[in-house]
This record gives structure tokens, sequence and C-alpha cells, in this order.
């Protein structure tokens, strides 16, 4: 079946730090792939996407590419802010609009 | 941008009574809106996917009886967990796909918190 795996956190950096946070993805056919983030207190917000292979989502300084080749799409920002502290999901969908599936959310904590 | 709200963001309860959560696109219309539950420290999962002027679809393991889902408008599907009880709580999320939108996109409700006592 269709699933994600994305890396345990917590992640906590330092400000300024290089962000990495991987993301790797079972599915058939071709899905669309997301990165959702939750700030305390709010609900999920689209970060990025990319919905075919080797396209790049970028938002706010955040990157992902879609690899279909080792079926992963990890998250990057090269300068981490105290603002980024959230939750990060990675994310599948195989079809239009249905069925989001999540992966288990990676906390990060970005110190000053 | 597309905005979705939750009523209410927190509801205490006692077991056996039943629970009323709204969702609401405010400024677009959702053929479709979905139904998550997310327990601490863990995913979102998908309980139930909400057509307007049609049934549900539940996901395997959801009990529809239970977790009642009514999506009598474009801009509003409620969730209703009957004769609740302390394993129900957990954190109730819903969102939207904008019709007019791309076509692979949700926008989320900020949450519901249920605790059932």
């Amino acid at each position: 079946g269709n699933s994600v795996t994305q890396m345990e956190g917590p992640v906590t950096l330092s400000e300024e730090a290089f962000l990495t946070i991987n993301c790797t993805y079972t599915a058939t056919g071709y899905p669309s792939l997301f990165w959702y983030v939750q700030y305390p207190g709010e609900g999920l917000q689209l970060l990025l996407k990319a919905t075919k292979a080797d396209d790049k989502g970028s938002n706010k300084g955040f990157e992902a590419t879609y690899r279909k080749e080792t079926t992963s799409f990890h998250l990057e920002k090269g300068s981490v802010q105290v603002s980024d502290s959230a939750v990060y999901f990675c994310a599948l969908s195989t079809g239009g609009y249905n069925k989001l599936i999540f992966g288990a959310g990676t906390r990060l904590a970005v110190h000053p | 941008g597309a905005v979705v709200s939750q009523h209410p963001s927190r509801v205490i309860c006692k077991s056996g009574t039943s629970v009323k959560i709204e969702c609401r696109s405010l400024d677009f219309q959702a053929t479709t809106m979905f139904w998550y539950r997310q327990f601490p420290k863990q995913s979102l999962m998908l309980m139930a996917t909400s057509n307007e002027g049609s049934k549900a679809t539940y996901e395997q393991g959801v009990e529809k009886d239970k977790f009642l889902i009514n999506h009598a408008s474009l801009t509003l599907s409620t969730l209703t967990v009957t004769s609740a009880h302390p394993e129900d709580s957990s954190f109730y999320i819903c969102s939207a796909h904008n019709e007019r939108g791309s076509t692979d996109t949700q926008y989320f409700g900020p949450g519901t918190r249920l605790t059932v006592l």
C-alpha cells in the first residue's frame, strides 16, 4: 500500500543552521508529494509540493525535489530561523484531491 | 487565500454524550471535505471523505455510526461523535478542497481538541 516515512524528531538546530528532513515514500502509480507545516496552535499549512519526477517545490526558503529513483522528497533549508520552529509533515496523494497520506511528522526546534 | 474554520476549537464533554464539530470553508466552495484524527505526537489519520449532498466515505476501521458526517452545503461539513468515550479524546482536523483551485491541494482547519471525561 501507499505510505510515507519521515525521520523522527525532534530536530534541534541553532539559528542559521542548515536543515534537512528526510522523507521517503511507497506508492503505486505516480503520486503528488507535499510538505505541510503545523505551527504551534495552528492548523496545517501547505508549504510546498511537487507533482512529477524531478520537480522542485520551493517556498519561504524551503525546497524539496521529487526523486523518483530514490522515492524521496527531502525537505531542505539553507538557514533556519526561530520562526521555523514547527512540526513538518511529508505527505503524498495518488489521485487528484483524494486521500492525503501523511508521514508521522518531524518536530523542528530552532534556538537563537 | 483559502480559509477553513472549525468550531469549537476545544470541547470537554462527559462520557456518553454527543459532540458536534463544524468545519466551514469561509471564502470558497468545497464539494469535498476530509476529516482527520490526530493523536498526540502522531500523524493525521484520514477518517472519512465528506461529499456535499451524498453519504460520506469512511476509511477502514472507522465506525460510521459513531462518527456521523453531514455535508449539507458547499461550505459546511459537520462531524458528530456519538456516545463519546474517553478513547475518543483526540484532535480532530478537517480539510477542504477548493474546487476552483489546484486539484491536489487541501486547506486545513485549525483543529478541534475533544476531551471526553
